[in-house]
């Protein structure tokens, strides 16, 4: 198993330039989280999956877009970058939900916007 | 707004030492989870703590879980360099939301 994958590594973007970062995971996990991390922070959520068909917002949404149509796959979508949303954005999967499960953590994508 | 709380923040010790780790909260969370991960990498699940006063043993690391339920720490008896990382705790109120908590970055030297 390739577990939870994130494509691209690395991104530099121009303020007002939009890009999708790619999650996928193979291991069948219904549930699916996109979160961003600054510099010598801790995680913060920005939206969640349950299902396919199924998203819902987390701590710090705004400017974010997520779609799951598939159980594998969760991008995220930043419209309009902002210097703001210069961080390192990981992605993860859980079996389950409400605390009892693991979550498998992507590799991340660092992005820059100047 | 729930919030998650570690200290210390930074904490550079000799190999060998002891050393304790703190996750506080003013909110009661249903489970625990504390995570480490590593410079370029996504955090890896170390324990999971559901019940208050709740103890549990991994080798050298020893979990616990308050009995209100609403802080957790993290013992590492005889450090070693490999236990070099940033230690993130992560609680959530039985929804499908974790709230991570601000992390303790340590460094065992040789």
């Amino acid at each position: 198993n390739a577990g939870v994958t994130q494509t691209p590594k690395f991104r530099i973007l121009k303020i007002g330039q939009s890009m999708t970062l790619q999650c996928a995971q193979d291991m069948n996990h219904n549930y699916m989280y996109w979160y961003r991390q600054d510099p010598g922070m801790g995680l913060k959520l920005i939206y969640y999956s349950v299902g396919a068909g199924i998203t819902d917002k987390g701590e710090v949404p705004n400017g974010y877009n997520v779609s799951r149509s598939t159980t594998e796959d969760f991008p995220l979508r930043l419209e309009l970058a902002a210097p703001s949303q210069t961080s390192v954005y990981f992605c993860a999967s859980s079996h389950g939900g409400q605390g009892l499960y693991e979550q498998y953590f992507g590799p991340g994508t660092r992005l820059t916007v100047t | 707004t729930q919030l998650l709380e570690q200290s210390p923040q930074f904490l550079s010790i000799q190999e060998g030492e002891n050393l304790t780790v703190y996750c506080n909260s003013s909110s009661v969370f249903s489970s625990l989870q504390w995570y480490r991960q590593e410079p370029g990498e996504g955090p890896v699940l170390l324990v999971t703590v559901v019940t208050g006063g709740e103890v549990k043993k991994l080798k050298r690391l020893t979990f616990q879980f308050g009995d209100a339920r609403k802080d957790s720490s993290l013992h590492i008896t005889a450090a070693q360099p490999g236990d070099t990382g940033l230690y993130l705790c992560a609680g959530t109120s039985g929804t499908y939301k974790y709230i991570f908590g601000t992390g303790t970055r340590l460094k065992v030297l040789a």
